[in-house]
């Protein structure tokens, strides 16, 4: 089984200013591992993903994501953000080698909070 | 064209009631999911459906049935609803080869008052 801690519930930053959200997994098998955003009242848009390979992932946005095997950690981030990246952001793993029907496993989420 | 489709949005209703939620996709994915959110902003898994046979069925009480007629359509009834299934609830699909990479619907509300 899979789990994901995200580690701040809540992250105030100011415009302009980067930013890190944190999120560890644990996992007994080699892992995909996905951020979605969630903006308010609206569904979740997938951000970025690690498969395989370079371990530094871009996504959407100017977002970009580092997966750590040693630390079991996939931390995303963004060097400049703005007004409209306030939203609630969620970390997710889905474990095994590809393949099921077995769906993600979601943090329990980060809202990020920009100040002008 | 909207990828994963939920009816309706918005759905506010009383105790006791029966009440069934929609989700369609048309990316042509083979498995689709139930999520639940909670006032919290939690993520929970309800049920996954591949081909139309029932893989995933999490601890979710026996009033939630999931009902797939075809890959596309996966629909959600409830029986005798509870204040305690109020919630913001997510159909999703994907392919289930290879990343297994979600796409989500809007979300589709529902109150109990």
């Amino acid at each position: 089984a899979q789990s994901v801690t995200q580690l701040d519930s809540q992250v105030p930053v100011f415009e302009e200013a980067p930013v890190e959200l944190r999120c560890n997994y644990s996992s007994s098998v080699s892992v995909y591992l996905f951020w979605y955003v969630q903006y308010p009242n609206q569904g979740l848009q997938l951000l970025l993903k690690y498969l395989s390979g370079s371990t530094l992932v871009k996504g959407i946005n100017g977002f970009e994501a580092e997966f750590n095997k040693s630390q079991t950690s996939f931390h995303l981030r963004k060097p400049s953000v703005h007004i409209s990246d306030t939203a609630e952001y969620f970390c997710a793993v889905r474990g095994g080698s590809g393949g099921g029907a077995d769906g993600l496993t979601f943090g329990k989420g980060t809202h990020l909070i920009i100040q002008p | 064209d909207t990828a994963v489709s939920q009816t309706p949005k918005y759905l506010v209703t009383q105790m006791g009631n029966d009440k069934s939620i929609k989700c369609e996709q048309n990316l042509g994915h083979d498995t689709m999911y139930w999520y639940k959110q909670d006032s919290k902003k939690f993520l929970k898994i309800m049920f996954s459906y591949n081909n139309k046979e029932l893989i995933i069925n999490e601890t979710v009480p026996n009033r939630f049935s999931p009902k797939s007629p075809d890959k596309a359509h996966l629909n959600l009834h409830i029986n005798s609803l509870e204040l305690g299934d109020s919630a913001v609830y997510f159909c999703a699909s994907s392919q289930a080869s290879g990343a297994n990479v979600l796409t989500f619907g809007a979300g589709s509300r529902l109150t109990v008052l």
